[in-house]
């Protein structure tokens, strides 16, 4: 069974502050690894990353994949208050289709 | 805003009740999936559908089902509800269901039953 698992689930910081959320996962016939950002309703989409495209940066959001490590990292750097959210690592696998299979989610909460 | 649309936003009703959950996907997307979001088990794929086919089952209730019609809007259909029903139900699209491309989430709906 595909198995994605975020931590911590919980995070406080400050405004300002640097944050890196981890994601690992065991999942046969990996496809690619998307990281969703959700505030009040629908999950969002911030990065999708591959085999062949395992770094991907957005303003202050970045992220990495470790295809070695079955591992990913979604960092973000001088955090705001907007950022407050929780934040789904989710990975497709499997052959034929592209259904995800979701982490529990970090709850990110940035406090002034 | 992403594109996908889903209806009613909210939804309530009673134990033993059928319900139609509707969703529209971006336009050009040939791909539908279907999720159920709870605070215990978080977010769970339900079903994917291709241009009117299914193509992929997960985590689905034999209560449930769904369909992609040939405008490509999709419907799931939950019935004998139970109160562990209550949950959010997102509908996802995408363009295939090749190359691992991003999906796209509707705003979801809230469905409560008591």
């Amino acid at each position: 069974e595909d198995k994605v698992v975020q931590s911590p689930l919980s995070l406080v910081v400050h405004e300002g502050d640097t944050v890196t959320l981890n994601c690992s996962y065991e999942v046969t016939n990996f496809r690619s690894l998307l990281w969703y950002k959700q505030e009040k309703k629908a999950p969002t989409f911030l990065f999708m990353l591959t085999s062949s495209g395992i770094e991907k940066k957005s303003g202050r959001l970045s992220s990495i994949l470790d295809k070695k490590e079955l591992s990913s990292i979604l960092n973000i750097t001088a955090t705001q208050t907007g950022d407050s959210a929780i934040y789904l690592c989710a990975v497709a696998a499997g052959a034929g289709s592209y259904q995800l299979t979701f982490g529990k989610g970090t709850k990110l909460s940035v406090i002034p | 805003d992403s594109g996908v649309t889903q209806t009613p936003k909210h939804l309530i009703t009673a134990t033993g009740q059928r319900v139609t959950l509707r969703c529209s996907p971006r336009s050009g997307d040939l791909s539908v999936y279907w999720y159920q979001q709870s605070l215990d088990q978080g977010l769970q794929f339900l079903i994917q559908y291709y241009n009117g086919e299914e193509r992929a089952k997960g985590n689905i209730l034999e209560r449930f089902s769904a369909q992609q019609f040939p405008d490509l809007h999709s419907e799931l259909n939950l019935s004998s509800l139970e109160l562990g029903d209550s949950a959010l139900y997102f509908c996802a699209s995408s363009v295939s269901y090749s190359g691992g491309e991003t999906q796209y989430f509707g705003p979801g709906t809230r469905l409560l039953v008591l």
